[in-house]
């Protein structure tokens, strides 16, 4: 499996533009996740999917941010519109069901929003 | 909530030191503990677990032992190398079905030749 694919690796967008980050976890995973991290805040967790339905939502951090998960092997993240402060490295991570089992990473995505 | 603390960073050593990196957890119940490695560029990978206390995870030299009683799972190795230099996460991951996880801040580890 080539393990958690994301896309872009880098993106630079002017500020008020639409960005769109994209994931394809492992196939067969149950869990996916998106994390973002800063220097200031670390590893934040935004939201999760189980099932391609979304759980938890609680870590985006405005209505500007939104994640779908369409089917099992595609999840994006979309920032809508965009601000300096959303600079970041978004992280997309997967799982499978049972317990105790480690979360995969992808490679993660460095947005800079100028 | 849940949190972990890591020892503050960035840690520079040399070649074959002896490397400790704390991490203390507060959590409700008995979360599974996590260190993972991010390499420059790259994402995080699991560099090894604990499930349960006393347990003691290890791997490529790490070794971490999951202590209830102080909350701690202190990440060790016996002699670094310059392929070590990474930064280091400790994480925990609460009971619930989603496992999800919570990271300390991270720790940046140089090792000079």
């Amino acid at each position: 499996d080539a393990g958690v694919i994301q896309s872009p690796r880098h993106e630079v967008t002017e500020m008020g533009q639409e960005v769109t980050l994209r994931c394809k976890p492992i196939s067969g995973h149950d869990y996916l996740f998106w994390y973002r991290q800063t220097m200031m805040r670390g590893l934040e967790l935004l939201i999760y999917f189980n099932n391609n339905v979304p759980i938890d939502d609680s870590g985006m951090p405005e209505d500007r941010f939104s994640a779908k998960m369409p089917n099992a092997s595609f999840s994006t993240l979309k920032i809508q519109p965009s601000e300096p402060r959303d600079s970041a490295v978004y992280f997309c991570a997967s799982r499978v069901r049972q317990g105790n089992t480690e979360a995969f990473f992808g490679q993660g995505t460095r947005l800079t929003v100028v | 909530g849940d949190s972990v603390t890591q020892m503050e960073g960035p840690v520079t050593l040399s070649e074959e030191a002896f490397l400790t990196i704390n991490c203390t957890y507060t959590a409700t119940g008995y979360p599974s503990l996590f260190w993972y490695v991010q390499y420059p560029g790259e994402g995080l990978q699991l560099l090894l677990k604990a499930t349960k206390a006393d347990d003691k995870g290890s791997n490529k030299g790490f070794e971490a032992t999951y202590r209830k009683e102080t909350t701690s799972f202190h990440l060790e190795k016996g002699s670094v190398q310059v392929s070590d230099s990474a930064v280091y996460f400790c994480a925990l991951s609460d009971r619930g079905g989603a496992q999800k996880l919570v990271f300390g801040q991270g720790t940046r580890l140089t090792i000079n030749p």
